[in-house]
């Protein structure tokens, strides 16, 4: 099966830092997802990528930017973390639109 | 712009019982429907991926099926049990990105 892995379970950053959020995946898959998870917002795209050293925005980039210097890894970056970015962290992957995704089991991150 | 709902957003059912959550989504252009599973603080498991060529898919007591022409796709669950308690989220693939629905929160009474 394929594997998503996501660095971190937990996460606790104050306002203003830097944060890199970590996504591995092992399958050779081209495509690449971060989403946020809100109670009451559902899941949300914020940055996507199809090919190594490509990146689309999302519907919420505001405030993320993302990395994909290898195929298998896909970072995504708080520029400078503020609180309404504490949120559940979802990556996933696809080999192609038939395949489906696969999803990481996720980063919850806390901004104090 | 697509949008996907669940109804209900959520479900109380005795162990045993067979039950049917709900998926609608507004354009039918898709190129395919996801059902996952998430369970409270985890990531999602999917259960069953649907072409929109086809028109249904089987896993064990699992069973999605999807009218396009209508918008709708069900998740048939048969025989509950209290491990199938979660949140169960559909997703339809547009344009190369999913767009979730709200979720079904399910809880199995033993």
């Amino acid at each position: 099966d394929v594997k998503v892995t996501q660095s971190s379970r937990y996460l606790v950053k104050r306002t203003g830092e830097k944060v890199f959020l970590e996504c591995v995946q092992d399958m050779d898959h081209e495509n690449m997802f971060w989403y946020r998870q809100d109670p009451g917002l559902g899941l949300r795209l914020i940055y996507f990528s199809y090919d190594v050293k490509m990146k689309e925005k999302g519907d919420i980039p505001e405030g993320y930017s993302v990395s994909r210097e290898k195929k298998e890894r896909f970072s995504l970056i708080l520029e400078s973390a503020s609180t309404n970015q504490t949120s559940m962290y979802l990556c996933a992957s696809s080999l192609g639109p038939d395949r489906g995704y696969t999803f990481g089991s996720g980063t919850r991150l806390t901004v104090v | 712009k697509q949008e996907v709902t669940q109804i209900p957003a959520a479900l109380s059912v005795p162990e045993g019982e067979n039950l049917v959550l709900n998926c609608s989504f507004t354009d039918s252009a898709i190129y395919n429907l996801q059902w996952f599973r998430q369970d409270p603080g985890k990531g999602l498991t999917s259960l069953l991926l649907i072409q929109s060529s086809q028109r249904e898919q089987t896993s064990g007591r699992l069973n999605a099926s999807l009218d396009k022409s209508s918008g709708r796709s069900t998740l048939y669950i048969a025989a509950s049990q209290p491990g199938d308690s979660a949140t169960y989220l559909c997703a339809a693939l547009e344009l190369g990105k999913l767009i979730f629905g709200q979720g079904t929160t399910l809880q199995v009474k033993p």
